[in-house]
């Protein structure tokens, strides 16, 4: 059974504080991707990485950036948190072969004060 | 750009109906569909994606190719079934990327 884990289920921050928010899957997956989930928005793809050391922005890429150094890790960064980045983010994986299953980490729910 | 198309922000039906959540894409060529649902306090999860052509949980989603829609149906509603569903495209020449509808919620009445 594919495992998609995020770091916190909760996290409180101050504006300004610089926030990490990691993700782990353990399926070998090539593809994994970063969202935040916001009330009658949807899911909106913030980054995603196709490889290892591999980035490529989403649709809202502003004030995040991410890591990956190691296949099974993908990190998001909030260099300075501001109260607009209040959201829930949900981590996810998938290989790459079409039509197979993305999976879903449990969410992180994040409060800037 | 590719878009996936959910119209409906809020459905609510009574117990025993049908249900029909609807769903369109833009890519042109041929598609993989997928719908995914979030049950409350639940991850979020595949429920059916076109290539394996299955029900789940009495569930089915058809590919209509001339309306380029992919609505999901159920004959008969159950409580259990209120949950956030989305529909998915994915993104054509991409690495592996999935395009997100805005997701519909669906409410099951007694």
């Amino acid at each position: 059974d594919v495992k998609v884990t995020q770091s916190s289920r909760y996290l409180v921050k101050r504006t300004g504080e610089k926030v990490f928010l990691e993700c782990v899957q353990d399926m070998d997956h090539e593809n994994m991707f970063w969202y935040r989930q916001d009330p009658g928005l949807g899911l909106r793809l913030i980054y995603f990485s196709y490889d290892v050391k591999m980035k490529e922005k989403g649709d809202i890429p502003e004030g995040y950036s991410v890591s990956r150094e190691k296949k099974e890790r993908f990190s998001l960064i909030l260099e300075s948190a501001s109260t607009n980045q209040t959201s829930m983010y949900l981590c996810a994986s998938r290989s790459g072969t079409s039509g197979d299953t993305q999976y879903f980490g449990p969410g992180t729910r994040l409060t800037v004060l | 750009a590719q878009r996936v198309t959910q119209p409906e922000k809020l459905l609510s039906v009574f117990k025993g109906a049908p249900v029909e959540l609807k769903c369109n894409y833009s890519y042109s060529g041929s598609p993989e569909l997928f719908w995914y649902v979030q049950y409350s306090r639940q991850r979020l999860q595949l429920l059916l994606r076109h290539i394996s052509r299955e029900s789940i949980k009495g569930f089915t989603a058809d590919l209509n190719k001339g309306e380029t829609s992919f609505h999901l149906k159920k004959p008969f509603a159950q409580e259990e079934d209120s949950a956030m569903y989305y529909c998915a495209s994915e993104e054509g020449g991409s690495q592996g990327n999935l395009i997100f509808g805005k997701g519909t919620k669906l409410s099951v009445k007694p």
